[in-house]
């Protein structure tokens, strides 16, 4: 079984701050998806990350993919409160044709981001 | 498009009872997958499909049933609840199933077994 770690689990910063998420494995993915999820809903995509080292950026937000493949990490520069939820970090097994049917999730980070 | 719904939102069962939660995609997509998500586990899967007919066990399947007869509908059955099956239940939908593909989820089912 893959496992995937996400640090912190908990996370309240104060608006204009940075803050950085980790996602952690053992084990080596085929590409790395990052999830928001708001109270009520279902996760939504943020990113996905393919190559080893691969950097994307959205917005204020950075997403880095470990030379490995087992590791990622998301950074938020000034954060703003509407960037409160639950990060989600998404494996996809390696040697599965269908392996985004299959995803891993880390057990997520609540951030609160207060005005 | 709806994208991904599922029925009922909220259900509340006693020990023992069965119960079958729906999942629709209105996408045309063949790849559907059933998670489960429990405080700081993040979502497990239960059980997926890639395609009408055709189903495979996921992470998490035991006391699940599933199956696929039409490329929009992918039901998860409980067939005799237990109070470790209360969780919110999430069902997801792809194009392409790949592991760069878009996984679209529903709202989800907060189920509660008493």
């Amino acid at each position: 079984t893959q496992l995937l770690e996400q640090s912190p689990q908990f996370l309240s910063i104060q608006e204009g701050e940075n803050l950085t998420v980790y996602c952690n494995s053992s084990s080596v993915f085929s590409s790395l998806q990052w999830y928001r999820q708001e109270p009520g809903e279902g996760p939504v995509l943020l990113v996905t990350v393919v190559t080893g080292g691969e950097v994307k950026k959205l917005k204020r937000l950075t997403f880095q993919f470990g030379d490995a493949r087992k590791d990622s990490s998301l950074h938020i520069t000034a954060a703003q409160p509407g960037d409160t939820g639950l990060y989600l970090c998404a494996g996809a097994p390696i040697g599965s044709w269908n392996a985004g049917n299959m995803l891993t999730f880390g057990g997520g980070t609540r951030l609160m981001v207060k005005p | 498009n709806a994208g991904v719904t599922q029925t009922p939102k909220f259900q509340v069962l006693k020990t023992g009872q069965s119960m079958t939660l729906q999942c629709a995609q209105d996408m045309n997509h063949e790849y559907m997958s059933w998670y489960r998500q429990d405080p700081g586990m993040g979502l497990r899967l239960i059980h997926y499909s890639v395609g009408a007919g055709i189903t495979d066990q996921g992470e998490v399947p035991n006391g699940y049933n599933v199956s696929r007869s039409t490329t929009e509908d992918f039901p998860l059955r409980l067939l005799s609840a237990a109070p470790s099956q209360t969780s919110v239940y999430f069902c997801a939908s792809s194009y392409s199933g790949t592991s760069t593909d878009t996984q679209y989820f529903g709202p989800g089912t907060r189920l509660t077994v008493l």
